[in-house]
């Protein structure tokens, strides 16, 4: 069973306006949770984090919001620009959780157009 | 540079043939992963190690292996016995320290031919 799950496989902007990646995870465990950009052929970069003690972490065009109760979180990328087409995977990690290994969502892959 | 490299990027190997893809670090993180890519899919983690000699299985361990004899390296073989082994592979790094992100290499393309 899939512990996290990204239900949108991709998602079209214009330039200019908000992109919204959402992700909904299963484990109440988790309480950690990250986003990941990845272009082709390349491994992932890190982008932004959040713990679950907050609800809200933002870093320049990046926000993440984590709604604990309803076990989702989302990433705003605001304005949105060609460059951050990409496939954006989400990410959560438990409280000791052994390894401290992550496990991923299937990715949305967004297309920002000019 | 610190930094996780991986080798080769593009690898191409017979069926029937076991093959090992390089992975090392020298960001001194006692933590190390593979994941697996498929087309349109997720990461899915095969094996991960948080100590020198010492890895346990991730979800999709049947049919590959691993070592890790030193803290920067952590080898895995893909042997004959992985039915679909044509993927990305993926190496992963990290101190292992609860809310600290993982590091990724730029992974090695495996086709079977």
């Amino acid at each position: 069973d899939q512990q996290v799950k990204q239900n949108s496989p991709s998602l079209s902007v214009q330039e200019g306006r908000i992109s919204i990646l959402n992700c909904d995870y299963t484990n109440s465990m988790f309480d950690y949770f990250l986003w990941y950009k990845k272009y082709p052929a390349e491994g992932p970069t890190f982008l932004i984090s959040i713990s679950s003690i907050k609800d809200k972490n933002e870093d320049g065009r990046f926000t993440v919001f984590l709604n604990k109760s309803a076990k989702h979180l989302s990433l705003h990328i605001v304005p949105s620009q060609p460059g951050d087409s990409a496939v954006y995977f989400c990410a959560a990690r438990g409280y000791n959780n052994a390894g401290n290994m992550l496990t991923f969502g299937g990715g949305t892959r967004l297309m920002v157009k000019p | 540079d610190g930094g996780i490299t991986q080798s080769p990027k593009y690898l191409f190997r017979k069926e029937g043939q076991n093959v090992t893809l390089s992975c090392e670090q020298n960001l001194n993180h006692d933590a190390m992963y593979w994941y697996r890519q498929d087309p349109g899919q997720g990461l899915r983690l095969i094996y991960y190690s948080q100590i020198v000699n010492d890895f346990q299985k991730g979800d999709i361990a049947e049919g590959y292996s691993v070592s890790r004899e030193k803290k920067e390296s952590f080898p895995l073989t893909v042997t004959s016995a992985q039915k679909n082994p044509t993927a990305f592979y993926l190496c992963a790094s990290s101190t292992g320290r609860q809310n600290t992100e993982a590091f990724f290499g730029q992974g090695t393309r495996l086709t079977v031919v």
